[in-house]
């Protein structure tokens, strides 16, 4: 069984340009959740999915947006994009959403902001 | 400051020693718990998990120690292989309305000697 994909791998922006991810999630998993990872920050929940609604979002401006297609894929959005959006961006999922489910990570997205 | 931390950034072994990582958490609501090992340039991988009703849980050559009095959470690795070298996180699984949303220590970095 194939593994979370993320594309692309690494993407190189200037500021106050848009961006968008995308994650494919296992077969069979209905559940995916993005996240942002920094050195200084850390690991950060930004946003999850589960059936193409957005059931939880973490604490990050309006720029950040998400959404899910009915075949569990996920892309996620960035706007008018700032240095400081310049981080790993990984997104996982799981086979449902609210039991407290293992997570499995793709390899993420290095975005760079220039 | 955040809910989930780590008491020691990096921590070295020598291969063939046992490895211990601890983490921190600090919302007494939190009922389960995860471990992830990130190597460089993939996204974390599930290694073990704990529900709040065990005090320990065991793997292969992984141990997971919960004490909920003190709200802390160690990893144990028996006969740490160079294979091991990686970022080791902790997350909380926090509950609010009615879906998980882990939080994540900042990690500690595994270093193996051969």
């Amino acid at each position: 069984k194939a593994g979370v994909t993320q594309t692309p791998r690494y993407l190189i922006k200037t500021r106050g340009q848009q961006v968008t991810l995308s994650c494919s999630p296992i077969s069979g998993h209905r559940s995916v959740s993005w996240y942002q990872q920094t050195p200084g920050q850390g690991l950060q929940f930004l946003f999850e999915y589960f059936s193409e609604t957005q059931r939880n979002k973490g604490n990050f401006p309006g720029r950040f947006s998400g959404r899910q297609f009915s075949n569990s894929r996920s892309e996620m959005n960035v706007s008018t994009l700032e240095l400081g959006d310049s981080a790993l961006y990984l997104c996982a999922s799981s086979l449902m959403a609210g039991e407290g489910e293992k997570l499995f990570f793709g390899s993420g997205t290095q975005l760079s902001v220039l | 400051g955040e809910s989930v931390g780590l008491h020691l950034p990096t921590l070295s072994v020598q291969e063939g020693d046992n490895s211990i990582i601890n983490c921190a958490y600090s919302n007494s609501a939190s009922d389960y718990f995860i471990w992830y090992k990130q190597e460089s340039g993939k996204g974390p991988q599930f290694i073990i998990d704990i529900r709040s009703n065990m005090d320990k849980r065991q793997g292969q050559r992984v141990t997971v120690l919960l004490n909920k009095t003190v709200k802390h959470l160690s990893l144990q690795i028996a006969a740490t292989q160079p294979g091991d070298s990686a970022v080791y996180f902790c997350a909380e699984n926090i509950l609010p309305g009615g879906s998980y949303i882990p939080t994540f220590g900042r990690g500690t970095s595994l270093i193996v000697h051969p």
